[in-house]
């Protein structure tokens, strides 16, 4: 069975230092990887997604994240964070199972960007 | 054009209730998702719908749960008897083409609340 780890529930980062939010993964099969922001009181949307090809992929707001394969990770990065980031980020993957790719999304990681 | 929307947005039900949740997605997006999200949770897969094909139910948690969807319209999500542990928000969400590799747009959700 698939699986994701978002190991840490809560992520503390000053305004214009750069940030991570953690992701590992475990899949049978090659996995496809999704980053999701869901802001206050807002749905989710898509940020950024790893596929196949260059493992630095860049999305939205001025994130990125590198696939790992050897580690099995897929960190959410940003150069440098504003107090707007503050939200909270899921990591998803999806990778053929039983016939089927749906998805599965970590517990979510809450960053919150102090000024 | 629109996004994915959702009715209601909040829900209040005596136990024991029927409740049905209504998702309309993004006009031509053949792929149709729903989730469930418990408080301090991650997104928990319930069903798919691809085009005309059969929906994957894998995810559904007991037989109290169904949901319908008409050709690539509106889907219905229906919880019979409702229980105090199915306060969660559902989400859904649609992709434009039927593959695990496509984003999903979701819905802002409707909260679930059972008293």
């Amino acid at each position: 069975a698939q699986s994701v780890a978002q190991p840490e529930d809560q992520v503390n980062v000053a305004e214009g230092n750069p940030l991570t939010v953690k992701c590992t993964y475990s899949v049978s099969g090659n996995p496809y990887l999704f980053w999701y922001v869901q802001y206050p009181n807002r749905g989710l949307q898509f940020l950024l997604k790893y596929i196949t090809g260059d493992n630095l992929v860049k999305g939205s707001y001025g994130f990125e994240a590198e696939f790992n394969k050897s580690q099995t990770s897929f960190h959410l990065k940003k150069p440098s964070a504003l107090v707007s980031d503050s939200a909270l980020y899921f990591c998803a993957v999806s990778a053929l199972t039983g016939g089927s790719y749906i998805p599965t999304f970590g517990r979510g990681t809450s960053l919150i960007v102090h000024p | 054009g629109a996004g994915v929307s959702q009715s209601p947005s909040n829900k209040v039900t005596e136990k024991g209730k029927d409740v049905e949740l209504r998702c309309d997605p993004i006009s031509g997006h053949t792929a149709l998702y729903w989730y469930r999200q418990r408080l301090g949770q991650g997104l928990e897969f319930l069903i798919y719908f691809q085009g005309n094909s059969a929906p994957d139910k894998s995810g559904l948690p007991s037989d109290r749960f169904s949901a319908e969807r008409t050709g690539e319209s509106v889907s219905t999500l229906t919880i019979q008897r409702t229980q105090q542990e199915d306060s969660a928000v559902y989400l859904c969400a649609s992709s434009l083409i039927v593959g695990h590799t496509d984003t999903q747009y979701f819905g802002p959700g409707t909260r679930l609340t059972v008293l």
